[in-house]
């Protein structure tokens, strides 16, 4: 069973901090993504890793910055954290990008920026 | 890139009847139409999907039909039970990778 575990459920931080969301997944995949999800906009993609040290900017990746040092760990980083990067923060991973690519979600991270 | 258009935002039915949720895509080379649910404080989860080799996929209370010609797909959804209360996404695989809709948030009235 595919486990896909957030490092925080909810956070809370001031304007300008430096914020790290941490994802682990435990079943080797390769291919891990950071969504933020909003009300009425859906699911956006940031960033994505297909492996290690391997990085592709998604949809929305201004502000965000990744880390995707061991195959497991995919980590979303918010340089000077901004009120409107407040949201709900999703991380999956898939086996495969493309067809058959199943995407795994954590339970997600809500992130309130003050 | 890809655009998924999903309808409607907010669906309310009653217990015992059916719901039906549509999406619709722009990319003809789009291939693979997952179905996600998200309940309330998780993070989506699969719950069918389609290729584009099929018309029509079945799993229980739950059915997924896809018009390539018209490029789109709805999820139908029979004899609503209070644990389907949730969001719906659909999405769409394309040479782009994956596009979400917006989400349909489902109410089932008792």
């Amino acid at each position: 069973d595919v486990k896909v575990t957030q490092s925080s459920r909810y956070l809370v931080k001031r304007t300008g901090e430096k914020v790290f969301l941490e994802c682990v997944q435990d079943m080797d995949h390769e291919n891990m993504f950071w969504y933020r999800q909003d009300p009425g906009l859906g699911l956006r993609l940031i960033y994505f890793s297909y492996d290690v040290k391997m990085k592709e900017k998604g949809d929305i990746p201004e502000g965000y910055s990744v880390s995707r040092e061991k195959k497991e760990r995919f980590s979303l980083i918010l340089e000077s954290a901004s009120t409107n990067q407040t949201s709900m923060y999703l991380c999956a991973s898939s086996l495969l990008l493309g067809l058959a690519a199943e995407q795994f979600f954590g339970p997600g991270t809500r992130l309130t920026v003050l | 890139g890809e655009n998924v258009e999903q309808h409607p935002s907010t669906l309310s039915v009653q217990e015992g009847d059916s719901a039906v949720i549509k999406c619709t895509y722009s990319d003809s080379a789009s291939n693979y139409f997952p179905w996600y649910k998200q309940e309330l404080g998780k993070g989506p989860q699969l719950i069918i999907d389609i290729r584009s080799n099929v018309g029509e996929k079945k799993d229980q209370r739950i059915a997924v039909t896809l018009n390539k010609t018209a490029k789109h797909f709805s999820l139908h959804i029979t004899e609503t039970q209070p644990e389907d209360s949730a969001v719906y996404f659909c999405a769409a695989i394309g040479p782009d990778g994956l596009t979400f809709g917006k989400g349909t948030h489902l109410i089932i009235q008792p």
